[in-house]
C-alpha cells in the first residue's frame, strides 16, 4: 500500500492550455474524491466517484472540468482551456465506504 | 455538513499539552465529528472521528461534548512535527460523502 499517489506534483502552463492530472487511489478504495485548495483556504470539494460512477458534482465544476474513473481504479481531472484562477493545488483522495479518507500530496496548478 | 467554527490560530510549547477546540452548534445526531490535519506542501491527514463517546487513538484523543455542541482535539505532547491546520468536520451521516473543510486552526509549535 503506497497510498494515493497523484501525478504531476507541479504544473504549470498557459492561460488557453489544456491540462489533465492523474490520481492513482489506494488499490481496494472504492472512492475516489477530487478537491481544489487555494492558497491559505481550506480544500473544497469538486466531485466524487464510487467506483467508476461519478455520483456527485459541485457547482465550482465549470463545464470546462471533467473527471473519469473509467475502470473503477485510476482517475483523471482534465480542465479545458485554463485560466488564472485556475491556480490552485488539486488534492485527490480515496476511502473505502465509511472509513477515514486518505489524501494524497497534490498536484500544484500555475497558470500564467 | 454543519457549520463549525475553530480559531484561527494557536501557539504550544513543545512537549506540553494541546486542546483544539471546535464548535458546531447545529450538529444532528447522525453527523460524526472528523478532525484532519495539514502539514505544509502535503495533502489533509486524518487524525480522529468519532459521534458521541470520547475516542482516542496513537495520534491524539477527541473530547466530545455531552450536548455534542462542541469537540476538543487533544494532542497529549506537542512536537514540532505536529505544527500543521487541524481541520474539524462535522460529515453528514446521510446524503452527500464529501468532507466540508473550513478554515481550520493553524498551530504553532515553539521549541
Amino acid at each position: 500500500d503506497t497510498g494515493v499517489s497523484q501525478d504531476p506534483r507541479h504544473k504549470i502552463t498557459k492561460r488557453g492550455q489544456n491540462v489533465t492530472f492523474r490520481c492513482d487511489p489506494i488499490s481496494e478504495h472504492n472512492r475516489l474524491y477530487w478537491y481544489r485548495q487555494t492558497l491559505g483556504q481550506g480544500p473544497e470539494f469538486l466531485t466524487y466517484f464510487q467506483n467508476e460512477a461519478q455520483l456527485e458534482k459541485s457547482r465550482l465544476l465549470s463545464d470546462r472540468f471533467s473527471a473519469e474513473r473509467p475502470k473503477g481504479s485510476f482517475s483523471t481531472l482534465e480542465i479545458q482551456r485554463t485560466e488564472q484562477g485556475d491556480s490552485a493545488m488539486y488534492l485527490c483522495a480515496s476511502s473505502m465506504t465509511g472509513n477515514g479518507y486518505t489524501f494524497g500530496s497534490g498536484t500544484r496548478l500555475t497558470v500564467v | 455538513d454543519a457549520k463549525t467554527t475553530q480559531p484561527n490560530s494557536m501557539e504550544s510549547n513543545e512537549e506540553e499539552p494541546v486542546h483544539l477546540p471546535c464548535n458546531h452548534s447545529t450538529i444532528s445526531g447522525t453527523d460524526y465529528i472528523h478532525w484532519y490535519r495539514q502539514l505544509p506542501s502535503q495533502g489533509p491527514e486524518y487524525v480522529i472521528h468519532g459521534l458521541t463517546s470520547n475516542v482516542n487513538n496513537r495520534m491524539a484523543s477527541l473530547a466530545i461534548a455531552e450536548d455534542r455542541k462542541s469537540s476538543t482535539l487533544i494532542l497529549h505532547r506537542a512536537t514540532l512535527r505536529d505544527a500543521a491546520v487541524y481541520y474539524c468536520i462535522a460529515k453528514s451521516g446521510n446524503a452527500g460523502n464529501m468532507l466540508t473543510f473550513g478554515g481550520g486552526t493553524r498551530l504553532m509549535v515553539k521549541p
